[in-house]
């Protein structure tokens, strides 16, 4: 199976700053023959179900704010929020779909 | 409006069995793929099973392969998650989520339905 993990497993960040969350596989997640990285980003508030932000790594999601950026390749992944707002605190998930499907064990961001 | 409405959730002793049900709508259900995805109280997200369009291909986690089957009924646009041989450790929020390409990510998620596996 393909190990997702995550850094760091929380961050407090200031309204208007930038957050970054890390994805690590334990593989390649890069599909050569169509060049795309099988990732995904989630965004989960309390109470809801999860909300795909990013895929392909780096597509975003129809009706996700440009603020939600992903980028990477292989083994090596990053969800930027460019300028948090208070309605992105949750937690967020990174998804590896190339074999299977495995999640990393989440991201909590809140504000400082 | 593409909606998923799980339900059929409960408490239920361990060793016994569960059926769970997710009605589709506002898309035409069988031309797509979907899973089930939980989530144990205060963990992470664990996916459980998928299914294929047309319901001839299926795919278990490890950790519930021989005693979870996953089905459905297009003509009733309903997916299916029989529980059989529960453990304490099957105890959590069961999400039925929609597959946008045959090989994919979910982008469309439902509200959730709680199993909670307790003598």
């Amino acid at each position: 199976d393909i190990v997702m993990t995550q850094s760091p497993d929380s961050l407090a960040v200031s309204l208007g700053e930038r957050a970054t969350i890390n994805c690590k596989s334990s593989q390649s997640v890069l599909h050569s023959p169509n060049d795309k990285n099988y990732l995904a980003w989630y965004q989960q508030k309390p109470g809801q179900p999860p909300r795909l932000l990013i895929y392909w790594a780096s597509t975003r999601q129809s009706g996700v704010p440009d603020r939600f950026s992903g980028s990477g390749s292989g083994t090596d992944f990053t969800l930027t929020i460019s300028s948090l707002q208070a309605e992105d605190v949750a937690v967020y998930y990174c998804q590896q779909y190339y074999s299977s499907w495995t999640f990393g064990q989440g991201t909590k961001v809140e504000i400082k | 409006e593409v909606q998923l409405l799980e339900s059929g959730g409960g408490l239920v002793q361990p060793g016994g069995s569960l059926r769970l049900s997710c009605a589709a709508s506002g898309f035409t259900f069988s031309n797509y793929a979907m899973s089930w995805v939980r989530q144990a109280p205060g963990k992470g997200l664990e996916w459980v099973s998928a299914i294929s369009d047309s319901g001839g291909t299926t795919y278990y986690a490890d950790s519930v392969k021989g005693r979870f089957t996953i089905s459905r009924d297009n003509s009733k646009n309903t997916l299916y998650l029989q529980m059989n041989s529960l453990r304490a450790e099957d105890t959590a929020v069961y999400y039925c989520a929609k597959e946008p390409a045959p090989v994919g990510f979910a982008d469309v998620w439902g509200q959730g339905t709680t199993v909670t596996v307790s003598s």
